[in-house]
């Protein structure tokens, strides 16, 4: 089974740019997740999708961040224009979404953005 | 709301002596508990999860962990350390209501293995 698939793995920018990070879930799983995991901390959730509905996005910073899930699959998570405190780790997870319990979130290898 | 304190950001240990990372919990309801490993450049993996079945887990890689209510507590153990062990790990909680599981993960454990 192909894990949770991540792009780019790296990405350096400048502050007050763009930039947009790519996410492919575990075939199947209607439940995706992006966390931002800022250096010496633990991952801190950003967005969680539904199929393509987001269930939650209290904590993502609305007035720059944004991210969709078109057609339940694919999701992407664009920061515009970026800050300096926008540099950490990007990951995305995936789960079953089904009911019957907290099924295990799978992780993809994450993108590190740098801003500068 | 939900939260896990992991006490110690830094944790050191020879090779084969016990592995002890502490993890405390705060939930307003019987939380679901996990431990999560972190590789270098790679994402997080699953170790072992505790869902009020067993309060003693076994896990991946000879891990344990232990629920105990009175304490609000879930530390990892494993009996003999390997190099290969060395990696972050983080605790985590979760409501779980169904169609809104969410994890709230601590601050992680920077474990590192002393030849």
């Amino acid at each position: 089974e192909a894990g949770v698939a991540q792009s780019p793995r790296y990405k350096i920018i400048e502050k007050r740019q763009s930039v947009a990070f790519w996410c492919n879930p575990i075939s199947g799983h209607a439940t995706l997740y992006w966390y931002q995991q800022i250096l010496g901390q633990g991952p801190k959730l950003l967005i969680q999708f539904q199929n393509n509905g987001v269930v939650d996005d209290s904590q993502l910073p609305k007035d720059r961040f944004s991210a969709e899930r078109l057609k339940g699959v694919d999701s992407t998570l664009k920061i515009q224009p970026a800050k300096l405190e926008d540099s950490a780790v990007y990951l995305c997870a995936s789960r079953t979404g089904l009911a019957g319990g907290p099924d295990e979130q799978y992780f993809g290898p994450g993108t590190r953005l740098t801003v500068t | 709301a939900q939260s896990v304190t992991q006490l110690g950001s830094h944790v050191s240990v020879s090779e084969g002596a016990l592995v002890l990372l502490r993890c405390n919990y705060s939930s307003s309801v019987p939380p679901y508990l996990f431990w999560y490993v972190q590789y270098p450049n790679q994402g997080l993996q699953l170790l072992l999860k505790y869902t009020s079945a067993a309060t003693l887990v076994k896990g991946i890689n000879g891990f344990e962990a232990e629920f105990k209510k009175s304490e609000t507590s879930f530390h990892l153990t494993k009996p003999s350390a390997h190099m290969s062990d060395a990696a972050e790990y983080f605790c985590a909680v979760s409501e779980h209501t169904f169609g809104n599981e969410k994890l709230t993960f601590g601050t992680g454990t920077r474990l590192t293995i002393i030849p």
